[in-house]
């Protein structure tokens, strides 16, 4: 059974609008989060994170929200610039517990971003 | 500083031969992860070491795949023999000493196993 989940395969949006990518997560021991985005022929190359104890973290064009009580977490890109365009991966960890740091990942969303 | 690099980016096997991946962390990085998707599916963790200990190798599928950090620098993993549904990409990740460390990936071998 899937632990995180991205439940849009594809997200298409315009240029210098706001990108939302969402991830759902069931387990309740995840106490860190992270979202990569991935082109193709090459690894995932990290973007933000979050600890559970923040709702949310923000780096330039990149916010993170958290919502334990929901367990939801959503990537928002603001402004999306052509160049965004690729796939967004969601990960959860469960730190200090049995997995140790190793990331569970969500099947991903393919963000288009149309000039 | 140089990121994590991996050897070969692709491989293509017969099935029942035998094919060593390579990994190099970044340096300094003691956490070493190895990942795999397989076609269509979602990124799923195989092993972890910290230096040359194997932390954690729950995700590894069977007795088939052997992984290796000598010196806990560069890491090989080993799949022996090869068989069809072996086939993907394989990724290499390391993060820093500890936890709670963003993950850095190298770019992956793919692997096709006919």
């Amino acid at each position: 059974d899937q632990q995180v989940k991205q439940n849009s395969p594809s997200l298409s949006v315009q240029e210098g609008r706001i990108s939302i990518l969402n991830c759902d997560y069931t387990n309740s021991m995840f106490d860190y989060f992270l979202w990569y985005k991935k082109y193709p022929a090459e690894g995932p190359t990290f973007l933000i994170s979050i600890s559970s104890i923040k709702d949310k973290n923000e780096d330039g064009r990149f916010t993170v929200f958290l919502n334990k009580s929901a367990k939801h977490l959503s990537l928002h890109i603001v402004p999306s610039q052509p160049g965004d365009s690729a796939v967004y991966f969601c990960a959860a960890s469960d730190r200090y517990g049995g997995s140790q740091g190793n990331l569970i990942f969500g099947k991903g969303t393919k963000l288009s971003v149309k000039p | 500083e140089a990121g994590v690099t991996q050897f070969p980016s692709h491989s293509v096997i017969e099935k029942g031969q035998t094919v060593t991946l390579r990994c190099d962390p970044i340096s300094g990085h003691d956490n070493l992860y190895w990942y795999r998707r397989v076609m269509g599916k979602e990124i799923k963790f195989l092993l972890h070491f910290v230096k040359e200990s194997k932390q954690d190798e729950s995700g590894m599928p069977n007795n088939r795949f052997l992984a290796e950090r000598t010196g806990g620098t560069y890491s090989t993993l080993k799949v022996q023999p090869a068989e069809l549904e072996d086939s993907g990409v394989y990724f290499c990740a390391s993060s820093q000493q500890g936890l709670g460390y963003e993950q850095y990936f190298g770019p992956g071998t793919r692997l096709t196993v006919t």
